[in-house]
């Protein structure tokens, strides 16, 4: 069964606007979640991770929250650019295993 | 520059064919994975491996076997490839020190025909 489910499938946003991707999870030992980012033709990179004893993490425009006890983290995108258009992965590691969504596909309109 | 680095980016080869994937990776890593991708289903593990000669199946081992003679390389292997298999192919690395980030490579893209 899916370990981490992500949602939603595909995201269509204007530039400008604000692109939300949310993942849940049921294993309470996971203890590190990443978000990953795949441009066309590469392998995913990481883009912004957070681990369970704090409730958000921000780095420019990608900020995380976290909902531990609803078992809940979102990805949001403020100010969403074109080249922010790619493909989205959550995840959710405990020791050495990831356990990763099934991915967003997110094109920014201009 | 840290690097994960695939032998291909594209395949195509025959049913039943033995099919040989190999990934290196240059940051002295201890763990390497390999997943697939597929629309709608994200990445999926196949294999991993903690150590050299060390493996272990991960959620969809069938069909496919692995190899890691040396810390830096992990080898997939596709005894007789059939056509469910085609795929993107991403080969990842982790260390046991430190940073938790998975490194992956570029993909390999296969095609079964």
């Amino acid at each position: 069964q899916q370990q981490v489910k992500q949602s939603p499938q595909s995201l269509i946003v204007q530039k400008g606007g604000i692109s939300i991707i949310n993942c849940a999870y049921e294993n309470t030992a996971f203890d590190y979640f990443p978000w990953y980012q795949q441009f066309p033709g590469k392998g995913p990179a990481l883009l912004i991770a957070i681990r369970p004893d704090v409730s958000e993490k921000k780095e420019g425009r990608f900020t995380i929250s976290f909902n531990k006890s609803a078992k809940q983290f979102s990805l949001h995108i403020m100010d969403s650019q074109p080249g922010d258009s790619a493909t989205y992965f959550c995840a959710a590691s405990s020791g050495n295993q990831f356990y990763f969504g099934t991915g967003t596909s997110l094109t920014v309109i201009p | 520059d840290v690097k994960v680095t695939q032998s291909s980016r594209y395949l195509v080869k025959r049913t039943g064919e033995k099919v040989f994937l190999e990934c290196v990776q240059d940051m002295d890593h201890e763990n390497m994975f390999w997943y697939r991708q597929d629309p709608g289903l994200g990445l999926r593990l196949i294999y991993f491996s903690y150590d050299v000669k060390m493996k272990e199946k991960g959620d969809i081992p069938e069909g496919y076997s692995v190899s890691r003679e040396k810390k830096e390389r992990f080898s997939l292997i596709l005894e007789s490839a059939s056509t469910n298999q085609t795929s993107m192919y991403l080969c990842a690395s982790t260390s046991t020190r430190g940073i938790t980030e998975a490194f992956f490579g570029q993909g390999t893209r296969l095609t079964v025909v």
